[in-house]
């Protein structure tokens, strides 16, 4: 147990649909991020909020859109997606911190989502 | 154009040996290296850093060796036991970019018994 929840574990949705991810950090950090793997790939950042507020998106089509309403909650919400978007899904936060200290992020169990 | 290479997808080692797995980076801006841990069906969980003003970090049976002339670091594993079976990222960041990491592909270590 990590202290980020990620849910659903698991999710197929159709090209059409509409449906978000959900992560929630329990470890009182004020940084959060979404990370992308696909199989054979390394983990690639998508998006990162400091504060609440959005400071990066590694230009991610426009059918992801993040939404962080608090320092403890983090969205990802997906619509039209394709099936090259089937991957695990990554929710991490840490504690970010003035330079030049760096700390770990700590990772949610994920979500797998499969685009049929 | 990868920044963060781990060239064994895999490495086998017996229960009771030295596992070492190696990572190569481009960027020489990074300053802050990670290694993560991930077993099937988690997420990745933090087993060890260190930063680029030294060259050795140990913690247990876990040691990060960074050689920055090379760009290289390694993660040495002593002695490996079965339970550590699992998938090692290892990841990069730099300085005021907190936990923006760049990560590798990852290798699969599997200690036998």
């Amino acid at each position: 147990e990590t202290g980020v929840t990620q849910t659903p574990r698991h999710l197929v949705m159709g090209m059409t649909n509409k449906k978000s991810l959900k992560c929630e950090q329990h470890l009182g950090h004020n940084a959060m991020y979404w990370y992308k793997q696909s199989a054979k790939k390394p983990l690639e950042l998508m998006f990162v909020y400091n504060f609440k507020e959005q400071t990066e998106n590694n230009s991610v089509p426009s059918r992801f859109s993040p939404e962080c309403p608090n320092s403890s909650h983090l969205f990802l919400h997906l619509h039209t997606l394709q099936p090259e978007d089937s991957a695990l899904y990554l929710c991490a936060s840490s504690q970010d911190r003035d330079r030049p200290l760096n700390t770990e992020a700590f990772f949610g169990q994920g979500t797998r989502l499969t685009v049929v | 154009d990868q920044q963060v290479k781990q060239n064994s997808p895999s490495l086998s080692v017996q229960e009771g040996r030295i596992s070492i797995l190696n990572c190569d980076y481009t960027n020489s801006m990074f300053d802050y290296f990670l290694w993560y841990k991930k077993y099937p069906a988690e997420g990745p969980t933090f087993l060890i850093s260190i930063s680029s003003i030294k060259d050795k970090n140990e913690d247990g049976r876990f040691t990060v060796f960074l050689n920055k002339s090379a760009k290289h670091l390694s993660l040495h594993i002593v002695p490996s036991q079965p339970g550590d079976s699992a998938v090692y990222f290892c990841a990069a960041s730099y300085t005021g970019t907190a936990s923006k990491l760049t990560f590798g592909t990852g290798t699969r270590l599997q200690v036998t018994l």
